[in-house]
């Protein structure tokens, strides 16, 4: 079965960097893409950015663009997102999500809850 | 970018209670919409996908209409496991794969 497995909640200071990663199993990792999302607490879902394991260069929200970076490790099906310069507003649950192969995701990880707070 | 609005923003209803969110994009995105449930501290789940087609597992008292820039989803008769944050998302064309703001459903 599909299983998307990210890592563990981290508490960061503003000005750093974070790195958030899946591991995917269950299906043919370099198949499909994979989406990121993120959620403040209390608000909504918010679309990041989208990575082609299979090689290609990501795709990042305007709004992330220069801080994020998505990248992949095909040796062990594991993906990672990465924002920089971070500030309290990056306080939030990110999602790691696969997509379907038509722009929409279907089984997404347990999320990470990333905090940053001086 | 295509921007995603949802209304109403909450909802009460009782259990029985035929439910409708709508929810509309910024300019014509065919039948490319999707909708999600959220329960509190879950990931998002899959309900419908091109509009109008359930996900596998899902129950039949979902159903979704739209197509252009106008879409609703309909809870036909509110279960005690439906009260939860539905959001639509938008998959046309390129990225970005915007959501909508979301509507609460809650208990009245």
């Amino acid at each position: 079965q599909v299983q998307l497995v990210q890592s563990g909640a981290e508490v960061k200071k503003p000005g750093a960097s974070m790195k958030v990663s899946c591991k995917a199993s269950g299906y043919p990792f370099t198949s499909y893409h994979m989406h990121w999302v993120r959620q403040a607490p209390g608000q909504g879902l918010e679309w990041m950015g989208i990575i082609n394991p299979g090689g290609g260069r990501p795709t990042y929200a305007r709004k992330f663009q220069g801080r994020i970076t998505l990248t992949r490790d095909t040796s062990t099906s594991t993906m990672y997102m990465e924002l920089s310069s971070l500030r309290s507003d990056d306080t939030a649950v990110y999602y790691c999500a696969r997509d379907t192969n038509f722009n929409y995701p279907d089984y997404w990880g347990q999320g990470t809850r990333v905090t940053v707070s001086s | 970018d295509i921007q995603m609005t949802q209304s109403p923003s909450s909802l009460s209803a009782s259990v029985g209670d035929r439910v409708t969110i709508t929810c509309r994009a910024s300019q014509n995105i065919r039948i490319y919409l999707n909708w999600y449930q959220q329960k509190p501290g879950k990931a998002p789940e899959l309900l419908i996908f091109a509009a109008s087609n359930l996900h596998r597992g899902v129950p039949s008292r979902f159903s979704g209409s739209g197509s252009g820039t106008e879409f609703t989803l309909t809870i036909s008769s509110l279960q005690p496991e439906d009260f939860a944050v539905y959001y639509c998302q938008q998959s046309y064309n390129t990225p970005p794969f915007t959501f909508g703001p979301g509507t609460k459903v809650v208990v009245k």
